[in-house]
């Protein structure tokens, strides 16, 4: 099982410019979440789903979509980005039992 | 507000010796608490899951700590060693709500 992985790793983008970031998970979980990582301000929730073709914010959702059409994937999108989303980017999807399971991150850069 | 706080300064311990890690929060009722261990570059990983009802659970050279009327958990590694360095983060969930709020961490640097 290669459990949670995010693509791309890295990325530069420019103020304005669009992408989105992909996650996938292989354990056929139900719950999947967005997370941002940053310094000093510790993991914020984005957004996050329930179920295939459920999403709902976080405590962090503006300036970014998801979609969940698939269960195995969860996509984060960034329509204009902006210096101010430059961040780590966690995607986990959750067990039963509660525990979560974190992807490697995406370190994106907004110049 | 709400708040989970804990540690922002580095906890320095001596190799062998027991590490423990606070997590203090305000204005929340969770339901489970769980502690995450994260490396530099990598996502965290899930280490213990302790319920509201439970005041103490282990696993190894682990132990987690939960009390409700103080509001604080306590984690704490034994007889621990360098590779045990790392950030250690708390996390809450209040009943209900399928989500984690997460502390900013402590990081553990445990010296030979």
């Amino acid at each position: 099982n290669a459990g949670v992985t995010q693509t791309p790793k890295f990325r530069v983008l420019k103020t304005g410019q669009s992408m989105t970031l992909l996650c996938a998970q292989d354990m056929n979980h139900e719950y999947m979440y967005w997370y941002r990582q940053d310094p000093g301000m510790g993991l914020r929730l984005i957004h996050y789903s329930v179920g295939e073709g459920t999403t709902a914010k976080g405590e962090v959702p503006d300036g970014y979509n998801v979609s969940r059409l698939k269960k195995q994937n969860f996509l984060l999108g960034l329509e204009s980005a902006a210096p101010s989303q430059t961040s780590v980017y966690f995607c986990a999807s959750r067990e039963e039992g509660r525990k979560q399971f974190f992807g490697p991150g995406t370190r994106l850069t907004v110049l | 507000s709400q708040k989970i706080e804990q540690n922002s300064e580095a906890l320095n311990i001596q190799e062998g010796k027991t590490a423990t890690l606070t997590c203090n929060y305000t204005n929340y009722s969770p339901a489970y608490l769980q502690w995450y261990r994260q490396d530099p570059g990598r996502g965290p990983v899930f280490l213990l899951l302790i319920r509201e009802n439970e005041k103490e659970k282990r696993k190894e050279r682990l132990k987690v700590t939960f009390d409700t009327t103080l509001k604080q958990s306590l984690f704490h590694i034994t007889a621990s060693q360098p590779a045990d360095s790392a950030t250690y983060l708390c996390a809450l969930e209040t009943n209900g709500f399928q989500k984690l709020v997460f502390g900013t961490g402590t990081r553990l640097l445990v010296s030979p």
